[in-house]
């Protein structure tokens, strides 16, 4: 009952922009999009979230579709600490993590 | 320090024996959430509380007890550990609700059930 669709792994080149794409076709009019990481072997990290509008914060920007049929989340300068598995969920009830997309950033 | 812990970070136990998870938050948050994580699976809901005393169940539910005497605890308890409950455990709180809330996440307890 997956209701996003991540690229398994996606590479970034250090200092570059990573865009994380993600898919959310059956979204409903009350529901959230979430981003989370999770570095390997630490527990998942809140990045940002949006309803309909595009977000900033220090970490990331959230761009969302006008249909809100899917999202992209962008790192605008990768590090090699970005290196995570980023989870793109939408809420409307619990957090239901699906595989994300693994992220590797390379120097 | 402020934030959210968990301990132990790592057990090893034996098949029937009782193991408890604990959980502590400094922030005074409402909700606190219990996940394991599993290769293949991602991350489930255990249990999840809204208060003290509490408490409701998540996905996989079966096999654990828990308990919120005070808002800053929730521990997490397998009364009879199987090998299946070998997993990493994370806990979380958040300030309002369930389903449109930032949770904020603990180190993780890595569990293993021989």
């Amino acid at each position: 009952d997956a209701k996003t669709t991540q690229p398994p792994s996606m590479d970034c080149a250090e200092g570059r922009a990573a865009n994380l794409p993600c898919n959310h076709s059956t979204i409903s009019g009350n529901e959230y999009v979430y981003w989370y990481r999770q570095i390997h072997s630490q527990g998942p990290q809140y990045i940002i979230h949006g309803l309909k509008n595009n977000e900033t914060n220090e970490m990331a920007s959230l761009i969302i579709t006008e249909d809100r049929k899917s999202s992209t989340l962008i790192l605008p300068h990768a590090t090699l600490r970005d290196t995570a598995v980023y989870y793109c969920i939408v809420s409307g009830g619990k957090l239901i993590f699906g595989q994300g997309t693994e992220l590797s950033v390379k120097p | 320090d402020a934030g959210i812990t968990q301990s132990p970070r790592y057990k090893i136990t034996e098949t029937g024996r009782q193991v408890t998870l604990m959980c502590h938050q400094t922030w005074s948050h409402s909700y606190m959430f219990w996940y394991r994580q599993d290769l293949g699976h991602g991350l489930r809901l255990i249990y999840y509380s809204a208060a003290a005393d509490i408490t409701d169940k998540g996905e996989v539910p079966d096999g654990y007890v828990v308990s919120r005497s005070k808002t800053e605890n929730f521990p997490l308890t397998l009364e009879s550990a199987t090998r299946s409950q070998t997993s990493v455990y994370f806990c979380a709180s958040s300030e309002v609700g369930v389903s449109t809330d930032t949770q904020y996440f603990g180190p993780g307890t890595r569990l293993t059930v021989l």
